[in-house]
């Protein structure tokens, strides 16, 4: 089992629609959780990191920790066909000296106009 | 500013052949990072360097060696290149913490064939 899974997509939206991303996670020891946006034949870029659980906002992403459910989520409200790319969580915990950090495979989005 | 500067963006190269994929930075980031992408797989950390003159192991090393002579490059290289290290290979900086926080700055890539 992957400590870290995500759904592959394709996920088609049209625009202007609210988009739900997923993680889901084994490891309940993991601090920081991030996501990343990449575009085709690009690097991915870091779009926000959360620590613990809760939300947080910038413009019109929100990203959301549970650790409870060991489950994390990204929501684009008024989703652009820019916002066409895919999607990486990734989430990461201090060992010792060290520090682990662990990419979901990424989820593939697209925004119609 | 230009980042991460990877070379070659692509390469076609035959089996058994030595290649050196290079990646410079100038954010003066201490660590350094090789992942490679494949479908389904995501990304996995091939090596890292933590501070100039030290390197590590990732997830997957093997075939794979590094060097970080200075601040700025972290070449990777290929002794002898097999079809399974077929992928795209991104190098990224990032400064202490961002193992951590997961801020790390990627590069655009290094397309590899191995035939």
């Amino acid at each position: 089992q992957k400590e870290v899974e995500q759904d592959p997509g394709p996920l088609s939206v049209p625009e202007g629609a609210i988009v739900s991303l997923n993680c889901t996670y084994s490891n309940s020891a993991f601090q920081y959780f991030m996501w990343y946006r990449q575009y085709s034949r690009k690097g991915p870029e870091l779009l926000m990191y959360t620590y613990s659980s809760g939300n947080k906002e910038d413009g019109r992403f929100t990203a959301q920790v549970d650790k409870s459910s060991k489950y994390i989520s990204l929501f684009i409200r008024d989703s652009q066909p820019s916002d066409s790319a895919t999607y990486l969580c990734a989430m990461s915990v201090r060992m010792d000296s060290s520090y682990k950090l662990i990419f979901g495979s990424g989820t593939r989005l697209l925004v119609r106009p | 500013i230009a980042g991460i500067t990877q070379a070659p963006t692509s390469q076609i190269l035959a089996a058994g052949r030595r290649m050196t994929l290079r990646c410079t930075q100038d954010m003066r980031h201490n660590a350094m990072y090789w992942y490679r992408q494949d479908l389904g797989l995501g990304l996995r950390l091939i090596h890292y360097s933590n501070t100039a003159g030290t390197t590590g192991k990732g997830e997957v090393p093997d075939g794979y060696s590094v060097s970080r002579a200075n601040t700025d490059d972290f070449p990777l290289t290929l002794a002898s290149a097999v079809p399974s290290q077929t992928s795209v290979y991104f190098c990224a900086s990032s400064d202490s913490l961002g193992f951590l926080t997961g801020e790390l700055f990627f590069g655009e890539g290094s397309r590899l064939t191995v035939l």
